[in-house]
């Protein structure tokens, strides 16, 4: 089963709008990723955000974790044509042995951006 | 120039046949993954490598083999290809664990 459950599963909207997507988990994390994917491209890191922080900001992005609702979002504001892209969260979960490190991927959120 | 490739970026082949996906990083990463990435599935964790001639299973390890005998190559084999591995293969890889990932741009394979 994923850990990770992005929503919504598409999303379109207007150059300037703000674009949310949201990731739910299901187990105690260490901290979840937010990655970007061109289409036919690999997937580029965006943001990590560990357990213990509620949000982060890196320029156009903001990034909240809600631990105990087991919930993230990655908000893009002013959005532009060049964000269309599918976005993916990925948890590293707070688990040791053959967990340790390892990301486990949502199906990710494909966002069209139109001109 | 510094970063991770794959090779070759398109692969169509027939059931039975053995290939080989190859997988170079020139930052001296510790640790490098295989995904897959399939409708509906996400990415999901082939194999992984902590080190040069460390390798350990991850979520979908069968019908693939690795090996790394360098720090910089990690080839994925599939023995005997099956369509059921018809998919998109991702490389990546991190000097630490629990820091990002960085991934190559993918092998697009086909199994007729």
């Amino acid at each position: 089963s994923q850990q990770g459950e992005e929503d919504p599963q598409a999303l379109s909207i207007q150059e300037g709008e703000n674009a949310t997507m949201n990731c739910s988990y299901k187990t105690s994390i260490n901290n979840l990723q937010w990655y970007r994917q061109n289409s036919g491209r690999g997937l580029v890191h965006l943001i990590l955000i560990r357990s213990n922080e509620r949000e982060k900001h890196s320029g156009r992005l903001r990034v909240t974790l809600d631990t105990s609702k087991k919930s993230s979002s990655l908000l893009i504001t002013a959005s532009r044509a060049a964000d269309t892209a599918s976005y993916f969260c990925a948890t590293d979960l707070n688990a040791g042995g053959t967990s340790y490190g390892k990301l486990t991927f949502g199906q990710g959120t494909i966002l069209t951006v139109h001109p | 120039d510094a970063g991770i490739t794959q090779s070759p970026r398109y692969k169509i082949t027939e059931t039975g046949r053995q290939v080989t996906l190859m997988c170079h990083q020139t930052w001296s990463h510790s640790y490098m993954f295989w995904y897959r990435q399939d409708l509906g599935h996400g990415l999901r964790l082939i194999y992984y490598s902590a080190a040069a001639d460390i390798t350990d299973k991850g979520e979908v390890p069968d019908g693939y083999v690795v090996s790394r005998s360098k720090t910089e190559n990690f080839p994925l084999t599939l023995e005997s290809a099956t369509r059921s591995q018809t998919s998109v293969y991702f490389c990546a890889s991190t000097g630490q664990l629990r820091q990002p990932q960085h991934f190559g741009d993918g092998t697009r394979l086909s199994i007729l």
